[in-house]
């Protein structure tokens, strides 16, 4: 069993749907990533939480440190936001552990 | 800031040649990663540092992979003698002190070993 895993793997959506997106894990963690990787390869970090919520622009991270579960919300989404979605832990110090990423498709 | 620097971007070799992968992380960062993405396994962490020192390097395949970080503004990850095996996207990653704050990926180095 990963000890990240992330569901759904594969989501299409028509532009303008709400997304969710789910990652769970089983270790104990200090802080956990929400990284965005597009066709081409490019990594960036979304968000770094490690309580409660955070929000930027159409994107919403939350995270449940007692159920460890996080979600990732995309409100009002848009084709550019296809991409794959990783969510990563930060495990004993700065050690990440990945999920195997959800693989977003947004159609117009 | 340019943001964390790898270079090259591709890299095509030949299996038994060496391969040199370099890192610029962010200034004023001091823990900087290697991982490398393939299809089968994702994302895997080779080996970090922190203040220039190695913290962990559990994730380094083998003895053909050496990683060192002479200061704080370059790294470099050695692969000796190349396997096609190797082929996969490396990427270098930076974040301020041991809190993930900042957290930023280079470009990755597409390798390629035939």
């Amino acid at each position: 069993k990963n000890e990240v895993e992330q569901s759904p793997q594969n989501l299409t959506a028509q532009e303008g749907e709400f997304i969710t997106i789910n990652c769970s894990y089983s270790v104990g963690i200090s802080a956990l990533h929400w990284l965005q990787q597009h066709p081409g390869g490019g990594i960036v970090s979304l968000f770094m939480l490690s309580s409660g919520k955070k929000k930027h622009g159409r994107l919403i991270a939350t995270i449940n440190i007692q159920e460890k579960h996080s979600s990732l919300h995309i409100t009002a989404s848009h084709p550019r936001d296809s991409a794959v979605y990783i969510c990563a832990v930060v495990y004993n110090t700065d050690k990440l552990i990945f999920g195997t990423g959800t693989r977003l498709q947004v159609f117009p | 800031d340019a943001g964390v620097i790898q270079s090259p971007r591709h890299e095509v070799t030949e299996m038994g040649q060496e391969v040199t992968l370099r890192c610029k992380p962010i200034s004023g960062h001091n823990s900087l990663f290697w991982y490398r993405q393939t299809m089968m396994r994702g994302l895997e962490l080779l080996i970090y540092f922190n203040n220039n020192v190695p913290i962990d390097d559990s994730g380094m395949p083998e003895d053909r992979f050496s990683a060192k970080m002479p200061n704080a503004s370059f790294s470099t990850l050695k692969i000796q003698p190349s396997e096609p095996r190797d082929s996969a996207v490396y990427f270098c990653a930076s974040s301020l002190q041991r809190s993930g704050v900042g957290y930023t990926f280079g470009s990755g180095t597409r390798l390629t070993v035939v």
